[in-house]
């Protein structure tokens, strides 16, 4: 089975301070990578994907991604949070083409302070 | 917004008593998930369906059954309540037009078992 760690269960940051959410993943296969974000009260909406080409990925909310295959990791980055971006963000990956389920970490709470 | 609802939204429930979650989508996506999300475990996948009538278990399966008679329709039961089953249950579907690469999330079911 797919491990993904979430280095970080915790993230205090003050508003319009940059955050990096860490992720790190054990395969040696090929994998597709996503990050989600969890409001309050909410389901998980979609923030970005890496599934091939760049390694910078954008996605929105001015948030982006960079997948390091050597290091196993996708990090998760914002130069600027706003209070808005208080929230549960969960990193997930799926192995292949032809495995269709995701594997998510524990997640990692971000708590935007003014 | 995916087309993806959830009912019901909330429940209270006692030990030992069958309960039924539906998810419902209006997107024609072939595939479709049951997780549960459980502070520091992430979501974890417990059934899933890669088309009607055809379901298999995730990692943590047991206690639930789950039933696809139609596309639009996923349902998971559990036969017999168990206060361990209190958790926040979501659904997820992917694949259409046979692309499966993103899960997209329903708004959840709470679920609490006395």
């Amino acid at each position: 089975a797919q491990s993904v760690t979430q280095l970080d269960s915790q993230v205090p940051v003050f508003e319009e301070a940059p955050v990096e959410l860490r992720c790190n993943y054990s395969s040696s296969v090929s994998v597709y990578l996503f990050w989600y974000v969890q409001y309050p009260n909410q389901g998980l909406q979609l923030l970005l994907k890496y599934l091939s080409g760049s390694t910078l990925v954008k996605g929105i909310n001015g948030f982006e991604a960079e997948f390091n295959k050597s290091q196993t990791s996708f990090h998760l980055r914002k130069p600027s949070v706003h209070i808005s971006d208080t929230a549960e963000y969960f990193c997930a990956v799926r192995v292949g083409s032809n495995d269709y389920k995701l594997s998510f970490g524990a997640g990692t709470t971000v708590t935007v302070r003014a | 917004d995916a087309g993806i609802t959830q009912s019901p939204r909330h429940k209270v429930t006692e030990t030992g008593t069958p309960v039924t979650l539906r998810c419902h989508q209006t997107e024609n996506h072939r595939y479709m998930y049951w997780y549960r999300q459980d502070p520091g475990h992430g979501l974890r996948l417990i059934h899933y369906s890669y088309g009607v009538k055809d379901t298999d278990k995730g990692e943590v399966s047991d206690g639930y059954s789950v039933s696809r008679s139609k596309t639009e329709d996923f349902l998971l039961t559990l036969e017999s309540a168990t206060s361990s089953q209190t958790s926040v249950y979501f659904c997820a579907i992917s694949g259409q037009n046979g692309v499966a690469d993103t899960q997209y999330f329903g708004p959840g079911t709470r679920l609490t078992v006395l």
